[in-house]
């Protein structure tokens, strides 16, 4: 099994309809991360959280949300999906102690028509 | 503004065939340079994390190597398997927040 779980992994909606994406890791971590992945931009920061009690917006926050319901999940909301939130979507997850190396899920493809 | 630039963003390289890709940075309090390889429909995976300038890492036919603007992944003989996209990451400010380059997408021809 996967140490970080996604899902779902394909996801098609239509604009305006509220849409939940969910990570669930058994790794242990504290610290989680969402980011989308365009073509020619990368990866980008949507939320993050160190701990359960700690939520903070990344570099492009606006239209989502994030819910952290305990250390091994960690939830990423968007309210009213627009089509440019067409993207795929990842989840990450690394550990206080060391170096902050990242594990990703394998990702949600979404599509907003 | 902190920025991640790699380049170039496609490689083709015969097998046996050596080559470098580059990630050029600008930030503000760097704490790490990481290397992650992606492959098609899966999450980045992690390969590398460099602190100072300076520094190598090495991994079977890749090697990492770090200077205050830029870091080079360079690959020695590659093979088909290493077929990927490579994507360079920083962590730095205040926050410790991570900065994703748009990577680099190699082939290796048999």
């Amino acid at each position: 099994d996967a140490d970080v779980t996604q899902t779902p992994r394909n996801r098609i909606t239509k604009t305006g309809k509220r849409i939940m994406l969910e990570c669930s890791q058994t790794k242990g971590h504290d610290r989680m991360y969402w980011y989308r992945q365009d073509p020619g931009l990368g990866l980008r920061l949507i939320y993050y959280s160190f701990d359960v009690k700690d939520i903070n917006k990344g570099e492009i926050s606006d239209g989502y949300s994030v819910s952290r319901q305990a250390q091994a999940k960690f939830s990423l909301s968007l309210e009213s999906a627009i089509p440019n939130q067409t993207a795929l979507y990842f989840c990450a997850t690394s550990d206080t102690a060391g170096p902050d190396i990242q594990y990703f899920g394998a990702g949600t493809r979404l599509s907003v028509l | 503004e902190d920025q991640v630039t790699q380049s170039p963003e496609a490689l083709r390289l015969q097998e046996g065939e050596s080559s470098s890709l580059n990630c050029s940075y600008t930030v503000s309090g760097l704490r790490g340079l990481f290397w992650y390889r992606q492959d098609p429909g899966k999450g980045p995976e992690f390969l590398f994390t460099l602190y100072s300038a300076g520094e190598e890492k090495e991994k079977e036919r890749l090697k990492a190597t770090l200077t205050k603007k830029e870091s080079f992944l360079h690959i020695t003989a590659p093979k088909p398997e290493d077929s990927a996209t490579y994507l360079c990451a920083v962590q730095a400010g205040t926050g410790n927040q991570f900065y994703f380059g748009t990577g680099t997408s190699l082939t290796v021809i048999p």
